[in-house]
């Protein structure tokens, strides 16, 4: 059963700072591989997809890659600002699971002015 | 605009009453999700649609209820079997089945009073 894990679970930065998410799974026989952001009592929002074929991804200040041999991503925000700060989710679709997607619990970020 | 909307926003269940979560999507996309979130957890998969009159288990299946009568339609039905429903409810849909970016509706906040 994929498990995917989210390190680490709460982070703190001050404005300016760039940043990394860590994200890991545990089947590397994966389709793709999404990173959201959700802020408190809202939906998400997807940032990035990645390809099982890709190694990244980027949109503006965001840089996703993925190393599927070894089960891990992470997530680069650049130069960070107080509106990053919210909940940041990686979620897996493997290649046996249909349409299922697997979320990590998410990584609390808080960028301080 | 186009989107996912779910209805309604807060919605209070006394012990024993079913409750009907709506959502609608005017993406023209294929397949419809729900899922749950608790506090500070990721997301589970409750039930999936790929297409009109058609839908699977996820993995937290018991106690809910859906239908898809029409495809830009996925009701959730909460039933008394649910023993545990307060939660955030997510509804999400995409495209295809697999490779494309899922896009989630705001949820619904379900609480037993």
């Amino acid at each position: 059963k994929q498990e995917v894990t989210q390190i680490p679970a709460a982070l703190s930065v001050p404005e300016g700072e760039n940043l990394v998410l860590n994200c890991s799974f545990t089947d590397s026989a994966i389709y793709n591989l999404q990173w959201f952001r959700q802020d408190p009592g809202k939906g998400l929002t997807s940032l990035l997809l990645i390809q099982s074929s890709q190694r990244e991804q980027t949109s503006g200040r965001l840089n996703a890659s993925l190393d599927k041999s070894s089960g891990r991503s992470t997530l680069y925000i650049a130069a960070s600002q107080p509106g990053d700060s919210a909940t940041y989710l990686c979620a897996v679709r493997g290649e046996t699971s249909g349409s299922r997607l697997t979320f990590g619990e998410g990584t609390q970020l808080t960028v301080n002015p | 605009d186009g989107g996912i909307t779910q209805s309604p926003k807060y919605l209070f269940r006394k012990e024993g009453q079913n409750v009907t979560l709506s959502c609608e999507q005017n993406l023209n996309h294929d397949a419809m999700y729900w899922y749950r979130q608790d506090p500070g957890q990721g997301l589970r998969l409750i039930y999936y649609s790929q297409i009109v009159n058609d839908f699977q288990k996820g993995d937290i299946a018991e106690g809910y209820s859906v239908s898809r009568e029409k495809k830009e339609s996925f009701p959730l039905t909460v039933t008394s079997a649910q023993k545990n429903p307060t939660a955030f409810y997510l509804c999400a849909s995409n495209r295809q089945l697999s490779g494309n970016t899922i896009y989630f509706g705001e949820g619904s906040w379900l609480t037993v009073v």
